[in-house]
C-alpha cells in the first residue's frame, strides 16, 4: 500500500499565479485534512473532509479551497497564490475521528515556493 | 494560539542516553498523540494516550499524562541515532460534540542523538 500520496512534491508560483495540490489514499478513510507547516508555528490545519462530497474549513481557510469529489482523493487549491502562501502543504487521513482515537496517516509534503 | 506547547524545543543527546519531551495544553482533551518527522518527511504516528490514561508503552517509548496540570511526557529509552527526528505532541480537544480529528499540534522538539 502506498498510503497517503501527494503531488507534486515541490513547486515555484509567481504571486497571482493558481495550482492545485492533490492528495490520494488507498487506505479507504473518510477523513481527510490539508495541513500547513511553517517554521516556529507547528502545523495547523487549512481544511478537512468527513466524507466524499463534504469539507469543512479548518483553523486558517483564507486563500485556499477544497474539494473531495472522490473518497479517495482531497483536493487543495491556491486561487491567487501570495507570498504568504509559502509553506510545506502535508494532507493527512484517518479511519474515524481522533476523539475515536483513530491516528493520522500523512504524506510527504508538497513544498510550495511563492515569489 | 497553540493548544500544545513542547519542550524543550531542541535536545541534543548521545546514543544510549534517555531523551525526555513535554507537552503542555490549555483544554480538556479526548486524547494526546505523539508523532515523529524525519527529514523533509511527513508525520508518523508513534503513540496515543486516552484522557483517562496516565501512562504508557510502545517499545522504547514511555508517554504519561497529567490531565490536573494538562501535561504530558515522551521518553525514548537508550536512545540510537536514528531516533534523531522532530517529535511533536497532538491534541484532540474535548469540546461536546465529535471533533472530526482537528488536532492541534505543538511546535516540536527537535531531538539529534549523537552517535
Amino acid at each position: 500500500n502506498a498510503g497517503v500520496t501527494q503531488t507534486p512534491k515541490f513547486r515555484v508560483l509567481k504571486t497571482g499565479q493558481s495550482m492545485t495540490l492533490l492528495c490520494a489514499q488507498d487506505m479507504n478513510h473518510e477523513y481527510m485534512y490539508w495541513y500547513r507547516q511553517d517554521p516556529g508555528m507547528g502545523l495547523r490545519l487549512i481544511h478537512y473532509s468527513v466524507g466524499e462530497g463534504t469539507t469543512a474549513k479548518g483553523e486558517v481557510p483564507d486563500g485556499y479551497n477544497v474539494s473531495r469529489l472522490k473518497k479517495q482523493n482531497f483536493l487543495l487549491g491556491l486561487e491567487s497564490a501570495a507570498p504568504s502562501q509559502t509553506s510545506v502543504y502535508f494532507c493527512a487521513s484517518s479511519r474515524r475521528p481522533s476523539s475515536y482515537n483513530s491516528p493520522l496517516h500523512f504524506g510527504n509534503g508538497t513544498r510550495l515556493t511563492v515569489t | 494560539s497553540q493548544q500544545g506547547e513542547e519542550d524543550p524545543q531542541a535536545l541534543s543527546i548521545q546514543e544510549g542516553e534517555n531523551a525526555t519531551m513535554n507537552c503542555s495544553y490549555k483544554t480538556s482533551i479526548n486524547n494526546l498523540q505523539w508523532y515523529r518527522q524525519n527529514s523533509g518527511r511527513g508525520l508518523v504516528h508513534l503513540i496515543l494516550i486516552r484522557s483517562n490514561e496516565r501512562e504508557k508503552h510502545s517499545g522504547r517509548l514511555r508517554v504519561t499524562l497529567d490531565t490536573s496540570k494538562k501535561s504530558s511526557s515522551l521518553l525514548i529509552t537508550a536512545s540510537r541515532a536514528a531516533d534523531t527526528a522532530s517529535y511533536f505532541c497532538a491534541t484532540d480537544a474535548r469540546a461536546g460534540g465529535t471533533s472530526y480529528g482537528k488536532l492541534t499540534f505543538g511546535q516540536g522538539t527537535i531531538l539529534t542523538v549523537h552517535p
